[in-house]
């Protein structure tokens, strides 16, 4: 029972241009939801996170949006740079829980020169 | 400042041996979590403790997997008789706080994990 859900196992885009990686959930408990970035024989690195009070965030380059209605969220990357090839991995946890997170089985990004 | 240190990182057991995965939290981080990853999958969670404590062990296996966070020294995650079936990446992540908090202020820290190899 996947409740997270990256159905694009990999992108690929051009250096400078824009990266939007795509993530759905079906556990309406959901209400904190974050992005992670792993490079080979590494563990995951946190990136960006994001509350269900709210509908986006941004820190940098980097921008998370939810759609609550829809159970979808979306990670932008612009511009994107060669140094951002990696898979990411979107992941979600519930209120009031021993703070386990749920991943989705994660999509390679290949950005190139 | 050192990260969440894990050992061995490659781990090499026959089937039917015994399998121990060390993790060292960060320095001040009192909340150890393992995570197993099996080819071509996400993170699954396996177990959260705290110091002389399990708090959620429900995605470890009933058989043959335990899980200890001893006062003093690393986390243990072991697995006895080993089969094949659990050969992945094993994850820790360690955290200073506690609830909700945690995951959400930190995205808490990830280990580089170990790779455990049954043949």
């Amino acid at each position: 029972d996947q409740q997270v859900k990256q159905n694009s196992p990999s992108l690929s885009v051009q250096e400078g241009r824009i990266s939007i990686l795509n993530c759905d959930y079906t556990n309406s408990m959901f209400d904190y939801f974050l992005w992670y970035k792993k490079y080979p024989a590494e563990g995951p690195t946190f990136l960006i996170s994001i509350s269900s009070i709210k509908d986006k965030n941004e820190d940098g380059r980097f921008t998370v949006f939810l759609n609550k209605s829809a159970k979808h969220l979306s990670l932008h990357i612009v511009p994107s740079q060669p140094g951002d090839s990696a898979v990411y991995f979107c992941a979600a946890t519930t209120q009031g829980g021993s703070e386990k997170l749920v991943f989705g089985k994660g999509m390679k990004l290949t950005v190139n020169p | 400042n050192a990260g969440v240190m894990q050992n061995p990182r490659h781990l090499v057991r026959r089937r039917g041996q015994e399998a121990r995965l060390r993790c060292s939290p960060m320095k001040g981080h009192s909340h150890v979590y393992w995570y197993r990853q099996l080819p071509e999958e996400g993170l699954k969670f396996m177990v959260y403790l705290q110091k002389e404590n399990i708090i959620d062990e429900s995605g470890m296996p009933k058989e043959r997997f335990s899980a200890e966070f001893p006062k003093e020294g690393p986390s243990i995650l072991r697995i006895q008789q080993v089969v094949r079936g659990d050969s992945a990446a094993y994850f820790c992540a360690s955290s200073p706080l506690s609830g909700k908090q945690g995951a959400q202020n930190y995205g808490y820290t990830f280990g580089s994990g170990t790779r455990l190899t049954v043949v």
